[in-house]
């Protein structure tokens, strides 16, 4: 049974640029949820995606934009990149919405110089 | 707005001592959700355990157990007879049941270190 499988695992881009980060759930999970972890810091939820829909959204800017595709897979879209946006992106499913524990990925690790 | 406090960044111990990693939250909501996750350096997040607001029962399970005091908005987590596999980084979270989604509110995170 596949976990979360995330896909680049590292990543290196310039400032200015745009970058596409890829998540597959746990096979049966509808629910995926994106965080952004900063060195040395705890996640940060950026938002989930349910039925093909953003449901909810942290307090990241519009810069970061996502999608979810009819398999439950999902991407994570970083426009205009600035340095403060190097961080281990983490993917989580889950089945359904409300607080279902969560499955992580292990992450894409972004650099941005 | 809610908030997890992780006072400890970095424990050392040596293998078979107990160790406690603290964690304290503050929720306006009555009903809520608190988690540990712990992180090897492979990056990917564990689930260990979830408790609702409800059951302030304390749980354990093998070597690991969890002490919830609404009072005092602590669930503490211990581990008894550290060994080296426990090195890792634990993450204390909490959830609001209620609000679309489930967006955990992370603590900054304790680093533990078993040393041989």
């Amino acid at each position: 049974d596949a976990g979360v499988t995330q896909s680049p695992t590292h990543l290196i881009k310039t400032r200015g640029q745009q970058v596409t980060l890829r998540c597959s759930p746990k096979s049966g999970h509808d629910t995926v949820s994106w965080y952004q972890q900063a060195l040395g810091q705890g996640p940060q939820f950026i938002f989930q995606y349910y039925e093909e829909e953003e449901r909810q959204r942290g307090n990241f800017p519009d810069r970061f934009s996502g999608h979810q595709f009819p398999n439950y897979s999902s991407e994570l879209n970083v426009n205009a990149l600035l340095l403060g946006d190097s961080a281990l992106y983490l993917c989580a499913s889950s089945l359904g919405q409300i607080n279902e524990k969560l499955f992580f990925g292990s992450g894409t690790q972004l650099s941005v110089l | 707005a809610q908030k997890v406090t992780q006072a400890q960044t970095e424990i050392s111990v040596v293998e078979k001592e107990d160790v406690t990693l603290d964690c304290v939250y503050e929720t306006r909501d009555t009903t809520y959700y608190l988690f540990w996750y712990k992180q090897p350096p492979s990056g990917e997040l564990v689930f260990l355990i979830r408790r609702n607001s409800f059951d302030e029962q304390n749980e354990i399970s093998g070597r690991y157990s969890w002490n919830f005091q609404k009072s005092t908005s602590s669930f503490n987590f211990t581990i008894t007879a550290s060994q080296v596999v426990d090195s890792a980084v634990y993450f204390c979270a909490l959830s609001e049941p209620g609000r679309a989604g489930n967006m955990l509110t992370f603590g900054g995170g304790t680093r533990l270190m078993v040393k041989p």
